[in-house]
């Protein structure tokens, strides 16, 4: 079986831009789940779709939102870019409780 | 609210050597918990889970007991190799199922 994949894998943008990060999920998984990955502040849950509709949200700004298709993929959208939110953005997805991991999506922000 | 500590690192190691890295955590209820790790330019892979108190979780060669009277979930591995040097998160998943990460710990294992 296929795991989590991202896309892109790399992405390099400046103040002020929008950006979309995509995520497939495990066949037969419906959760899809995203994080930020900083050096300072470690591993940050951002939010969590269900079945389309978001069941979990972290404590970002608005500017962070997402979205779930009905075939379980799941995109990601930080509009007004700042400095700060250079990081590694990672989606996982699952079918209980345990959640599997993408490679991830290396955002620059310059 | 729910909370991860681990041990500081980095952690560094002869190969062969046996590793502990220390995690406990702070929740309401009766979380599953969880190990995770990370080779350098990767995602997170599961290493291995416990989901009750005195479960344990074991994969390729690593071990954690739940262990609820003391709030741990610490790994062990009896004998380190090279190839086990990452950084290994400790995370909590509760009513929610989001997870909940420690800090990471770094370990690097010299030959």
């Amino acid at each position: 079986k296929a795991g989590v994949t991202q896309t892109p894998r790399y992405l390099i943008k400046t103040r002020g831009q929008q950006v979309t990060l995509s995520c497939s999920p495990i066949s037969g998984h419906r959760s899809v789940s995203w994080y930020q990955q900083t050096p300072g502040q470690g591993l940050q849950f951002l939010f969590e779709y269900f079945s389309e509709t978001q069941r979990n949200k972290g404590n970002f700004p608005g500017r962070f939102s997402g979205r779930q298709f009905s075939n379980s993929r799941s995109e990601m959208n930080v509009s007004t870019l700042e400095l700060g939110d250079s990081a590694l953005y990672l989606c996982a997805s699952a079918l209980g409780e345990t959640q599997y991991f993408g490679p991830g999506t290396r955002l620059l922000v310059l | 609210g729910d909370s991860v500590t681990q041990m500081e690192g980095p952690v560094t190691l002869s190969e062969e050597a046996f590793l502990t890295i220390n995690c406990t955590y702070t929740a309401t209820g009766y979380p599953s918990l969880f190990w995770y790790v990370q080779y350098p330019g990767e995602g997170l892979q599961l290493l291995l889970k416990a989901t009750k108190a005195d479960d344990k979780g074991s994969n390729k060669g690593f071990e954690a007991t739940y262990r609820k009277e003391t709030t741990s979930f610490h790994l062990e591995k009896g004998s380190v190799q090279v190839s086990d040097s990452a950084v290994y998160f400790c995370a909590l998943s509760g009513d929610t199922d989001k997870l909940i990460f420690g800090t990471g710990t770094r370990l690097q294992v010299f030959p």
